[in-house]
């Protein structure tokens, strides 16, 4: 059981250019959601997914797009990305009922 | 929607001593309160969380109080250990099964 994967664990990235980070669990929760941690922020919610083919926006969705076309994977897409998304980024996922709010080990990204 | 404040920011406390993080929120909706430990280079991991129908939980040395009716909710951990040096979040969940999280409290133990 590995819980939440993401890879990769670390990158670093042009200005311009464009990734895709890959969120995987097993524990077939229902919710999975994308957050970035900057120092003396928290952690800030991206955006989320309540099930298999739904996405939502959090508390800071600019830049970044999703997509759960599978419930066991949720991708976190830069298109074109730029300093300001230098951050760690952790997945999470939590099922429809009851606590297990369990986070990934989180992908550090750098942009230059 | 929900707010959730967490204090101190940072707390610095010698080997053996007692530490407290105090967490208030503001949807009275809220009614499962987890609270999370984050080492260094790690994801943060569940350390200990309370339903909105008890006032307090144990575990070894770590507690959890809830106050419903302030709407506030406490972290005691007793007889510090360096290992216990970690950023510390609280976060609040209600009908929308989606957490709001506090800022985080960086915790240090020094031996």
């Amino acid at each position: 059981n590995a819980g939440v994967t993401q890879t990769p664990k670390f990158r670093v990235l042009k200005t311009g250019q464009s990734m895709t980070l890959l969120c995987a669990q097993d524990m077939n929760h229902e919710y999975m959601y994308w957050y970035r941690q900057d120092p003396g922020m928290g952690l800030r919610l991206i955006h989320y997914s309540v099930g298999e083919g739904t996405t939502a926006k959090g508390e800071v969705p600019d830049g970044y797009n999703v997509s759960r076309l599978k419930k066991q994977n949720f991708l976190l897409g830069l298109e074109s990305a730029a300093p300001s998304q230098t951050s760690v980024y952790f997945c999470a996922s939590n099922p429809r009922e009851g606590p297990g709010y369990t986070f990934g080990s989180g992908t550090r990204l750098t942009v230059v | 929607g929900e707010n959730v404040e967490q204090h101190p920011s940072t707390l610095s406390v010698q080997e053996g001593d007692s530490a407290v993080i105090k967490c208030t929120y503001s949807d009275s909706a809220s009614n499962y309160f987890p609270w999370y430990k984050q080492e260094l280079g790690k994801g943060p991991q569940l350390i200990i969380d309370i339903r909105s129908n008890v006032g307090e939980k144990k575990d070894q040395r770590i507690a959890v109080t809830l106050n419903k009716t302030a709407k506030h909710f406490s972290l005691h951990i007793t007889e510090t250990q360096p290992e216990d040096s970690a950023v510390y979040f609280c976060a609040a969940r209600g009908g929308s099964y989606i957490p709001t999280f506090g800022r985080g409290t960086s915790l240090i133990v020094h031996p």
